[in-house]
């Protein structure tokens, strides 16, 4: 089973700013990696896969990059209904299984 | 629009049964392969089981497996999950999801295994 390790836990950023969230994962998955975004109450909603490819309608700021065991999710500049939990998501290995991340709470600062 | 609608969630006493059903609209059911995920409480996303379009692989976590079984009927656009041997643990909201990453979730059902 492939093992996706998220850093930080925590980040607490002002908005206006740059967030930077890592993945890193135990095994190569390629470019196979999905980020998610969720706010509280609320379904996850697709943001990036592929590693860097943006899903339908979500805004330019955010961007995805890498390739192999390490990926980033980058929000360029941090507005007030970015912040959230995200999680990435490998999908290399599916069939038969897929892993996620434990997650990158994102605070206010 | 992806819609997934997931039902049959609730209480249920350790070591009974459930089985969770997901009727999906919106896009050709047949076309994608389908997956479970679940989130316990305050906790993360965690991958449950998923099939591939026509049913011919399936997978499990390590977590479920032995226990919880996995299917689809392409012509009623349904997925199912049959949760046998359930313990505390598997207590969780229940997101139905579709394709290889996930482009739609349902709004959840959720499962709650206590005495």
């Amino acid at each position: 089973e492939i093992v996706m390790t998220q850093s930080p836990a925590t980040l607490s950023v002002s908005p206006g700013e740059r967030a930077t969230l890592s993945c890193r994962a135990s095994q190569s998955v390629n470019t196979y990696l999905a980020w998610y975004q969720q706010k509280p109450g609320q379904a996850p909603r697709l943001l990036i896969y592929g590693a860097s490819t943006r899903a339908t309608g979500v805004p330019a700021r955010f961007s995805g990059s890498g390739s192999g065991t390490d990926f980033t999710l980058t929000i360029s500049s941090l507005q007030s209904e970015d912040f959230a939990s995200y999680y990435c998501q490998q999908y290399d290995t599916w069939p038969p299984g897929v892993s996620f991340g434990q997650g990158t709470r994102l605070e206010i600062k | 629009e992806v819609q997934l609608v997931e039902s049959g969630g609730g209480l249920v006493q350790p070591g009974r049964s459930l089985r969770l059903s997901c009727a999906a609209s919106g896009f050709t059911f047949d076309d994608y392969a389908m997956h479970w995920v679940r989130q316990a409480p305050g906790k993360g996303l965690e991958w449950v089981s998923g099939i591939t379009w026509n049913g011919g692989s399936v997978g499990y976590a390590d977590s479920v497996k032995g226990r919880f079984t996995i299917s689809r009927d392409n012509d009623k656009k349904s997925l199912f999950l049959q949760m046998d041997s359930l313990r505390p643990d598997d207590t969780a909201l229940y997101f139905c999801v579709v394709g290889d990453y996930y482009v739609g979730w349902g709004q959840g059902t959720l499962v709650s295994v206590s005495s």
